[in-house]
């Protein structure tokens, strides 16, 4: 199995600019998360899907964050404008139903490596 | 709202066993996991445990499960280099099924 699959893996860019990080989850999972890791919070969840369709994006920073999910093998996470407090690693996350006996655990990619300048 | 706390850092011998502990606050908890990150990769899944569980060995490593003062443990026997990683506790539940809860990681080093 590929995993899930995040793009680019490393990223610098100046202040202001936009930022879209990509997301390819484990096909057949219908759950996808997206974290935000630092020294200073340790590992956030920002936003998740289910079946395409945001469930909870209470862990969004702030309106400059959106998140995607046209179809059921790609989401987008973007910044816009970035800014170099959102310098971290973005990690994107599927499942199955998280807790239950049939996909109670996430598997996660490989993190995209975002620094703001 | 659930929260589940862990120290931040251990330092272990080589060859020793390395405990690494966490505890939780939700009661409903179904399903408590731990996952490791080697530098610059992404979380991976070592073990989970059942709450219905007290125990479970998985070669060198053993998870213990305390329902009653919501605590969980996982030690490695004879702890090598190649551990060096940090370690996140989780949980999820039958309420919060759609999440799973991290700590915040455990920094595990390992000096010769």
């Amino acid at each position: 199995d590929a995993g899930v699959i995040q793009s680019p893996r490393h990223e610098v860019t100046e202040m202001g600019q936009e930022v879209t990080l990509r997301c390819k989850p484990i096909s057949g999972h219908d759950y996808l998360f997206w974290y935000r890791q630092t020294m200073m919070r340790g590992l956030e969840l920002l936003i998740y899907f289910n079946n395409n369709v945001p469930i909870d994006d209470s862990g969004m920073p702030e309106d400059r964050f959106s998140a995607k999910m046209p179809n059921a093998s790609f989401s987008t996470l973007k910044i816009q404008p970035s800014e170099p407090r959102d310098s971290a690693v973005y990690f994107c996350a599927s499942s199955f139903a998280p807790g239950t006996a049939s996909g109670n655990t996430i598997y996660f990619g490989e993190g995209s490596w975002l620094t703001v300048v | 709202g659930e929260d589940v706390e862990q120290s931040l850092f251990l330092s272990v011998r080589e060859g020793d066993s390395s405990v690494i502990n966490c505890t939780y606050t939700d009661s409903s908890s179904t399903y408590l996991y731990w996952y490791k990150q080697e530098p610059g990769a992404g979380l991976q899944l070592l073990t989970y445990i059942f709450s219905n569980m007290d125990m479970k060995q998985d070669q060198r490593l053993t998870v213990l499960l305390n329902k009653k003062d919501k605590h969980l443990s996982l030690r490695i026997a004879d702890t090598q280099t190649g551990d060096s990683a940090i370690y996140f506790c989780a949980e999820s539940s039958y309420s919060s099924a759609s999440k799973i809860i991290f700590g915040s990681g455990t920094r595990l080093s390992i000096r010769p």
